[in-house]
């Protein structure tokens, strides 16, 4: 099956500074990817979508100049997370859409990255 | 819009006993019907999805999954639980466009968390 990879799987920082969390599709090609944000105990809360090449589509609510997102290459999407607070602390995913299979819209996970800002 | 329900944020079996996971979704249009199951700490892997075709869907770990229009539902199932089921569940739906492809955003239910006693 297709594969996602995500990194860092955990990042501890200090409060201020920007952290980046890579996302690639490791044997497909993804037009499309989806950044999400998991609270304990809660179900992922999608932030933005990123195509390959244009700018990241943000959901109402997200601050684009916080968490920005960049698609530069068919396999490789980041977030940065920019001058991070405390509550800013959480699990991130992303996932890929494989434009082989863009017509049932099936997704792929990475393994998520915890994010703790002291 | 379209929503996903999953009717209980726990659900507690024994080892050996029928697994039942229920969801229901609301949309517009019959869309597209994936399940997910997320380890502690890790992405999201796809357990099994509905597009087209047959009802009834088989997916990985021996869990099935049956598409009821009439009922706009999505129930998961396992015949026979195993310790290593015990996770979280999550349904989720992906909207159509009217070329009848898919966006390729995810909606996600509450999430259910199985627990498998010995």
């Amino acid at each position: 099956g297709a594969v996602v990879s995500q990194h860092p799987s955990r990042v501890i920082c200090k409060s201020g500074t920007s952290v980046k969390i890579e996302c690639r599709s490791l044997d497909f090609q993804a037009t499309t990817m989806f950044w999400y944000r998991q609270f304990p105990k809660q179900s992922l809360m999608l932030m933005a979508t990123s195509n390959e090449g244009s700018k990241a589509t943000y959901e109402q609510g997200v601050e684009k100049d916080k968490f920005l997102i960049n698609h530069a290459s068919l396999t490789l999407s980041t977030l940065t997370v920019t001058s991070a607070h405390p509550e800013d602390s959480s699990f991130y995913i992303c996932s890929a859409r494989d434009r082989r299979l863009s017509v049932t819209g099936e997704l792929f996970f990475g393994e998520g990255s915890r994010l703790t800002v002291l | 819009a379209q929503s996903v329900t999953q009717l209980g944020s726990h659900v507690s079996v024994s080892e050996g006993a029928l697994v039942l996971l229920r969801c229901n979704y609301s949309s517009s249009v019959p869309p597209y019907l994936f399940w997910y199951v997320q380890y502690p700490n890790q992405g999201l892997q796809l357990l099994l999805k509905y597009t087209t075709g047959a009802t009834l869907v088989k997916g990985i770990n021996g869990f099935e999954a049956e598409f009821k229009k009439s009922e706009t539902s999505f129930h998961l199932t396992k015949p026979s639980a195993h310790m290593s089921d015990a996770a979280e569940y999550f349904c989720a739906v992906s909207a159509l466009n009217a070329g009848g492809t898919s966006y390729g955003k995810l909606t996600f239910g509450q999430g259910t968390i199985l627990t498998v006693h010995p």
